[in-house]
């Protein structure tokens, strides 16, 4: 089941803050971050696995809510280089042990002078 | 180190001909293996993955499909390429044990069908 983020896209300046959110209808093993930058490779940012967890470091951080079907990535004080698109992504265990990543349509984020 | 290697890098074909992507991992064993396909405004969407050899999941009906003759290598193929098939395709593994770890992905293969 694919997970729901918001918003779709945001500008920002320098300096600002953000806020992209990632939700289930389910509760979730865990949620992963990622940023992709035009034609590259989606680069992994973060994973959550606990509810009430927070987790982050240098100005971008994320949390994952207690009943673990929401989570949330923080980006502050933004730099040019935080522009790209971000997407989350939720495993949900497919049975023999194994987990399937699915993502959200994803953020696209774009950080102006 | 853990490497992936995914190829072409870019790609043009024609309706109605064949394809087929490859892409290799080095460096660890018995990895899950992703196909996932990216099309403007549409995020990544899952088209395969593999939790061992010859073991494929589908996860959209389409004309696509994909095969693992080996641990590390992943093969996403096509008899009749259709229009719609253009897009980003990327590869990716995680680690076997699954969950909570993250996705390594290749650096994907950017395909137009004319």
């Amino acid at each position: 089941q694919q997970p729901v983020q918001s918003p779709q896209a945001v500008i920002l300046r320098e300096g600002e803050d953000a806020v992209i959110n990632c939700s289930s209808s389910k509760a979730l093993y865990s949620v992963h971050w990622y940023r992709q930058k035009h034609g590259e490779a989606p680069v992994f940012l973060m994973i959550l696995l606990k509810g009430g967890e927070q987790k982050g470091h240098d100005k971008i951080s994320a949390s994952f809510n207690e009943k673990k079907q929401q989570s949330s990535l923080y980006l502050t004080a933004s730099q040019l280089s935080y522009s790209g698109t971000y997407f989350c992504g939720t495993e949900q265990y497919s049975g023999a042990g194994s987990y399937q990543l699915t993502f959200g349509k994803g953020t696209k984020l774009s950080v102006i002078p | 180190s853990q490497t992936i290697h995914q190829w072409p890098a870019t790609l043009v074909q024609p309706v109605g001909s064949p394809l087929s992507l490859e892409c290799t991992v080095e460096g660890t064993s018995n990895p899950n293996l992703y196909w996932y396909r990216q099309a403007a405004g549409r995020g990544l969407q899952l088209l395969f993955y593999s939790v061992g050899i010859g073991q494929i999941s589908s996860e959209v009906p389409q004309n696509l499909s994909a095969s693992r003759p080996q641990d590390r290598q992943f093969i996403l193929s096509s008899k009749k390429l259709l229009l719609s098939d253009s897009g980003f395709y990327l590869c990716a593994w995680s680690d076997e044990a699954g969950g909570n770890t993250e996705a390594f992905f290749g650096q994907g293969t950017r395909l137009t069908v004319v």
